[in-house]
């Protein structure tokens, strides 16, 4: 069964501190590993990544995946109160046609 | 502008009722997607749809029901033998499988969810 682990499940820090993320999986037929933020509803979209080693970059967010290890990172520098959400990580399988499988999601909480 | 559209935000429910929530979308995307999200949790998946008058179950598809009549459109009915249905429901889409190239077809566009409460 296709699997997605995050970890922690929740995080409290200080603004201008920084956090890692982090997403492992277990998936079939891997096509594609993505980030989202999700506030109060809808997730936004923050990275996709299909390549390993490959840093994308956004601003103060930085993701990473390593296709080998099964896993990937989503770095936040200088975290900000804004930064404060549930963070998800999906990895896109191609199974029986495109399937996304979520994982439970970080929450992140940051103080002024 | 293109996007997704659920609708109603808000629902509330007696139980022992079915209620529709509403998903539609203008971006030409093949794949539509019914997630249901509970507190303090991530997404999970409960009906799929690659194309047109064709879906799949997900992981939670007791109790719930869709159809996939337009390209556009893919409502989810959530029916009474649903046996705990307070939930944030999300529909998404995404490209889909035809024509795609071999690396990943891009990212799901959610909509902006439906908070549905059984009293």
């Amino acid at each position: 069964e296709d699997k997605v682990v995050q970890s922690p499940l929740s995080l409290v820090v200080h603004e201008g501190d920084t956090v890692t993320l982090n997403c492992s999986y277990e998936v079939t037929n891997f096509r594609s590993l993505l980030w989202y933020k999700q506030e109060k509803k809808a997730p936004t979209f923050l990275f996709m990544l299909t390549s390993s080693g490959i840093e994308k970059k956004s601003g103060r967010l930085s993701s990473i995946l390593d296709k080998k290890e099964l896993f990937s990172i989503l770095n936040i520098t200088a975290t900000q109160t804004g930064d404060s959400a549930i963070y998800l990580c999906a990895v896109e399988a191609d199974n029986y046609g495109q399937n996304f499988v979520f994982g439970p999601g970080t929450r992140l909480s940051v103080l002024p | 502008d293109g996007g997704i559209t659920q609708s109603p935000k808000y629902l509330f429910r007696k139980e022992g009722q079915n209620v529709t929530l509403s998903c539609e979308q203008n971006l030409n995307h093949d794949a539509m997607y019914w997630y249901r999200q509970d507190p303090g949790q991530g997404l999970r998946l409960i009906y799929y749809s690659q194309i047109v008058n064709d879906f799949q179950k997900g992981d939670i598809a007791e109790g719930y029901s869709v159809s996939r009549e337009k390209k556009e459109s893919f409502p989810l009915t959530v029916t009474s033998a649903q046996k705990n249905p307070t939930a944030f429901y999300l529909c998404a889409s995404s490209p889909g499988t035809s024509g795609r190239a071999s690396r990943g077809t891009g990212e799901l566009f959610f909509g902006e969810g439906s908070r549905l409460t059984v009293l």
